[in-house]
C-alpha cells in the first residue's frame, strides 16, 4: 500500500541555520503531498501542500516541492527560528482520499 | 469556531475500564478519521469513515470501536482498555474528492488518553 518515510529526529539546529527533513513515499497513483506541524501540545496543522508533480508549496518560509522522479518531497527553510520547533510530518492522500503519515521528525531550534 | 473538536482533551482510566472519546466537524466533510499517535510521536490511521461508511481498518483491535451516528460526528468507543492503550487519539475529518485525491486533514486538538 501506499506509505512516506522521512528522516528520522531529532534534528537540533542553532537559530537562523538552514533545515531540510526529507520525505520519500510511495504511492500507485499520483497522491497529494502535504506537510504538517505539531507544536508542542497541539494537534497538527497544514503546513504545505502540492498536488502534482514539479509543484512547489510554500508557507512560513517553508518550501517544498513535488518530486515524481525522486518520488520525494524535501522540506527546507533556509532560516529557522526558535518558534519553528515542532513535530513535523509528511503525508500523502491518494485517490481513495486514504491520508498516510510518516512518522514525524521532532525539530528543536537553540538561539 | 471549532472546525474539529474532540472530547475530553484528557482522560484517565483504570485497566478494565469502557471509555467513549467523541468528535464533531462543523466542515461539512464527508470523511472523518481517528488516529493513535504513540509517545515517540508515531501518527497511525485506525480508522476512516466516508459518508457513515468504514473504509479503512487497520489492524486495530476489536475493543476498538468507532460509531458514526451522522456524517458530522464520529466516535470512538473503547472497550477493556490496556496500559498499552495510552496515547494521545487524534480525530480529523477531509472533504472526500475522490476525483482528483486533492484533500486536506483537519485535525482535532487531541485527547490524552492514560490508562492505570
Amino acid at each position: 500500500g501506499d506509505s512516506v518515510t522521512q528522516m528520522e529526529g531529532p534534528v537540533t539546529l542553532s537559530e537562523e541555520a538552514f533545515l531540510t527533513i526529507n520525505c520519500t513515499y510511495t504511492a500507485t497513483g499520483y497522491p497529494s503531498l502535504f506537510w504538517y506541524v505539531q507544536y508542542p501540545g497541539e494537534g497538527l496543522q497544514l503546513l504545505l501542500k502540492a498536488t502534482k508533480a514539479d509543484d512547489k508549496g510554500s508557507n512560513k518560509g517553508f518550501e517544498a516541492t513535488y518530486r515524481k522522479e525522486t518520488t520525494s518531497f524535501h522540506l527546507e527553510k533556509g532560516s529557522v527560528q526558535v518558534s519553528d520547533s515542532a513535530v513535523y510530518f509528511c503525508a500523502l492522500s491518494d485517490i481513495r482520499n486514504d491520508m498516510r503519515f510518516g512518522a514525524g521528525t521532532r525539530l528543536t531550534v537553540k538561539p | 469556531d471549532t472546525a474539529v473538536s474532540q472530547t475530553p482533551k484528557y482522560l484517565v482510566t483504570q485497566m478494565g475500564n469502557d471509555k467513549s472519546i467523541k468528535c464533531e466537524q462543523n466542515l461539512g466533510h464527508d470523511t472523518m478519521y481517528w488516529y493513535k499517535q504513540d509517545s515517540k510521536k508515531f501518527l497511525k490511521i485506525m480508522f476512516s469513515y466516508n459518508n457513515k461508511e468504514l473504509i479503512i481498518n487497520e489492524t486495530v483491535p476489536n475493543r476498538f470501536s468507532p460509531k458514526s451516528p451522522d456524517k458530522a460526528h464520529l466516535n470512538l468507543h473503547i472497550n477493556s482498555l490496556e496500559l498499552g492503550d495510552s496515547a494521545v487519539y487524534f480525530c480529523a475529518s477531509s472533504q472526500d474528492s475522490s476525483l482528483t485525491g486533492n484533500t486536506e486533514a483537519f485535525f482535532g486538538q487531541g485527547t490524552r488518553l492514560t490508562v492505570v
